[in-house]
């Protein structure tokens, strides 16, 4: 059963980058059959997409965090990361990471993260 | 950032029928599939609904997705205190280069 584990700092200071990896146990992270995603939720709000990476490495990111995020893959740990550069209050949320499939959405989450970014 | 409609509540009694309604446009629910997710309190989301009406395993099928044009709609029936909880749907968005697009959310709550 696959299960996906994030981690990293809970807190940040605006301006700097925030730094979040998702361990993937259980399961490939190369099955080029799943996606893997970023989502994130504000407090009290709804549901984010950040954005996904595929285990060749391409992305595809939301459009008013692009010019701010990377997400990349490291196979030989079988973890994918995120960036986000440019830290203001606005990014406090819990982060979550997903496992994806084509047509279907996102199938296994971890339990999230919560990130503060202080000023 | 919301371009998915969702109202922000529904409400209903123990064993009633309920909807949650999912508005979009041509370049999202239009010409992609829907999905729809659970988040109970304090949880991470849940899968409940994927291809517009599929269920994934060990969902009860208390739960069902439908899809017309450019709009789906979530149905719960025989409500129990436990599906009181946050329902999003989901879609690909065409425009620009692409990208997944939720719902605002709707706050089920059961009476």
């Amino acid at each position: 059963q696959v299960q996906l584990q994030e981690s990293g700092p809970g807190l940040v200071k605006s301006s700097q980058t925030l730094s979040l990896t998702c361990t993937v146990s259980g399961g490939s992270i190369s099955n080029p059959d799943y996606y893997w995603s970023w989502v994130r939720q504000h407090p009290g709000k709804g549901l984010e997409w950040i954005g996904y990476i595929y285990y060749s490495g391409t992305t595809y990111y939301n459009p008013s965090l692009k010019s701010r995020v990377t997400i990349s893959v490291d196979t030989s740990k079988n973890q994918f990361s995120l960036k986000v550069s440019s830290l203001t209050v606005a990014d406090t949320a819990m982060y979550y990471c997903a496992r994806g499939a084509f047509d279907v959405g996102m199938d296994v989450w971890g339990q999230g993260t919560t990130v503060t970014a202080s000023s | 950032q919301s371009v998915l409609t969702q109202p922000p509540s529904a409400a209903g009694t123990p064993g009633q029928r309920v909807t949650i309604s999912c508005s979009g446009s041509g370049s999202n629910i239009g010409s992609n599939y829907v999905s729809w997710y659970q988040q109970l309190p304090g949880t991470a989301p849940k899968l409940l609904i994927y291809r517009n009406y599929q269920r994934p395993s060990g969902v009860p099928d208390r739960f069902s997705g439908s899809k017309s044009g450019t709009s789906a709609s979530l149905a719960i029936s025989g409500l129990r205190s436990e599906d009181e909880a946050d329902y999003y749907c989901a879609s690909w968005d065409d425009s620009l280069s692409g990208f997944v697009i939720f719902g605002g959310g709707t706050k089920l709550i059961v009476l």
